[in-house]
């Protein structure tokens, strides 16, 4: 079956521009994360989606970061005014639930992500 | 704040060495814990994982444990191949429903 898919794969643009990148996840599943690698560290967790509402943005670094997944499916992270700190790999996978509280024990499926260099 | 510590890469090794990739992590309560691989060119996949203290997790002939005493989850294998060169990640799933990562660990098996 498909996997996450995230689009586009690589995208550059210029200081101060709008970036919108897309994440399409695994049919079914309810669980939808972002996550941000900057080069030569670890994924970092953004937002966390259960259905269509955000249940933790808390990894968000400030305001100038969005993100929707309206009909609890498809979701779009938004970046305004970007800078050149931004520039990173963000990452997007599903899960069929979420959790609250301790011990995530379902398996995250990660899509290949989407490379934006800000110039 | 949840984190979790992973040794330095890269580790280099010869085909058919033994691998021992450490983690250790920092949480409250009892969370679980995954090793994530990184295959060249390719997305995250999960290589393995532990939902309690004392689990084995194993796939690929890769196995960690899960030791709440020592607040570790190491990754080991017993005869490495040049088709597990890859970077490995250690993450432990939180209360904030995303998982925490370490910083990686390159692989690199020469033939």
């Amino acid at each position: 079956g498909a996997g996450v898919s995230q689009t586009p794969s690589n995208k550059v643009t210029e200081k101060g521009k709008y970036v919108e990148l897309r994440c399409d996840p695994i049919s079914g599943h309810t669980a939808l994360y972002w996550y941000r690698q900057s080069l030569g560290q670890g994924p970092e967790f953004l937002i966390y989606f259960q259905g269509t509402g955000a249940a933790d943005d808390s990894g968000l670094p400030n305001d100038r970061f969005f993100a929707v997944r309206p009909e609890g499916s498809v979701s779009t992270l938004k970046i305004q005014r970007t800078e050149r700190g931004d520039s990173a790999v963000y990452l997007c996978a599903s899960s069929r639930m979420g959790t609250s509280g301790r011990g995530s024990q379902e398996t995250q499926y990660f899509g290949p992500g989407t490379r934006l260099l800000v110039l | 704040g949840d984190s979790v510590t992973q040794m330095e890469g890269p580790v280099t090794l010869s085909e058919e060495a033994f691998l021992t990739i450490n983690c250790t992590y920092t949480a409250t309560g009892y969370p679980s814990l995954f090793w994530y691989v990184q295959y060249p060119g390719e997305g995250l996949q999960l290589l393995l994982k532990a939902t309690k203290a004392d689990d084995k997790g194993s796939n690929k002939g890769f196995e960690a444990t899960y030791r709440k005493e020592t607040t570790s989850f190491h990754l080991e294998k017993g005869s490495v191949q040049v088709s597990d060169s890859a970077v490995y990640f250690c993450a432990l799933g939180g209360g904030a429903d995303g998982l925490t990562f370490g910083k990686g660990t390159h692989l690199i098996i020469q033939p």
